[in-house]
């Protein structure tokens, strides 16, 4: 069983739909969270950056934590076509000096 | 700008030809390290460096070899590369309460 198990998709939704993304994990010592964008030939670029429990707002993104549940979730509002990408998850025992843990990324695709 | 650099991006050798892919940040961060990307496998860590001259294995070392001579560079080397180490490559470094910041990628390709 993976550490972090996230749906590989393709998750296609409608331009400005609410995209859902989730990952689950195992590891009870995770504390930051973080969610990952990667276009297509390019490496991945930091969305989201949690710790512990709670919710995270940016702009058109939100990023939830729950760790009673081992659960983590990225909301993405007024979805654009630009969104279009796959999303990683990614978590950490310790804030620096420590690598992350990767799920294995969701596709999405908002169609115009 | 805070940057990471890979080179090269694209790559395609023969088994068994010794390679360097080399890796530069310009952030000052002490942790570095390296991930191959594969279909349905998703990213796995290579090799990782806390700080200058060390070093330690990550989840996939095997047929690998990483060294750390100075704070910004952290080149990945392949002394025998094998079909199997056809991927797509990544380094990152990482500073502070943060995440990683990844270079663009190197993909390669071991025929």
């Amino acid at each position: 069983q993976k550490e972090v198990e996230q749906d590989p998709g393709p998750l296609s939704v409608p331009e400005g739909a609410i995209v859902s993304l989730n990952c689950t994990y195992s590891n009870s010592a995770f504390q930051y969270f973080m969610w990952y964008r990667q276009y297509s030939r390019k490496g991945p670029e930091l969305l989201m950056y949690t710790y512990s429990s709670g919710n995270k707002e940016d702009g058109r993104f939100t990023a939830q934590v729950d760790k009673s549940s081992k659960y983590i979730s990225l909301f993405i509002r007024d979805s654009q076509p630009s969104d279009s990408a796959t999303y990683l998850c990614a978590m950490s025992a310790k804030a620096a000096g420590n690598k992350l843990t990767f799920g294995g990324g969701t596709r999405v695709l908002v169609k115009p | 700008e805070a940057q990471v650099t890979q080179n090269p991006r694209y790559l395609i050798t023969v088994t068994g030809k010794k390679l360097t892919v080399t890796c530069s940040q310009n952030m000052n961060h002490e942790y570095m390290s390296w991930y191959r990307q594969d279909p349905g496998l998703g990213l796995r860590q290579i090799y990782y460096s806390m700080n200058v001259e060390v070093t330690d294995k990550g989840d996939v070392p095997e047929g690998y070899k990483v060294s750390r001579k100075e704070k910004r560079n952290f080149p990945l080397i392949l002394e025998s590369p094998s079909p199997n180490q056809t991927s797509l490559y990544f380094c990152a470094t990482r500073g502070g309460n943060y995440g990683y910041t990844f270079g663009s990628g190197t993909r390669l390709t071991v025929v």
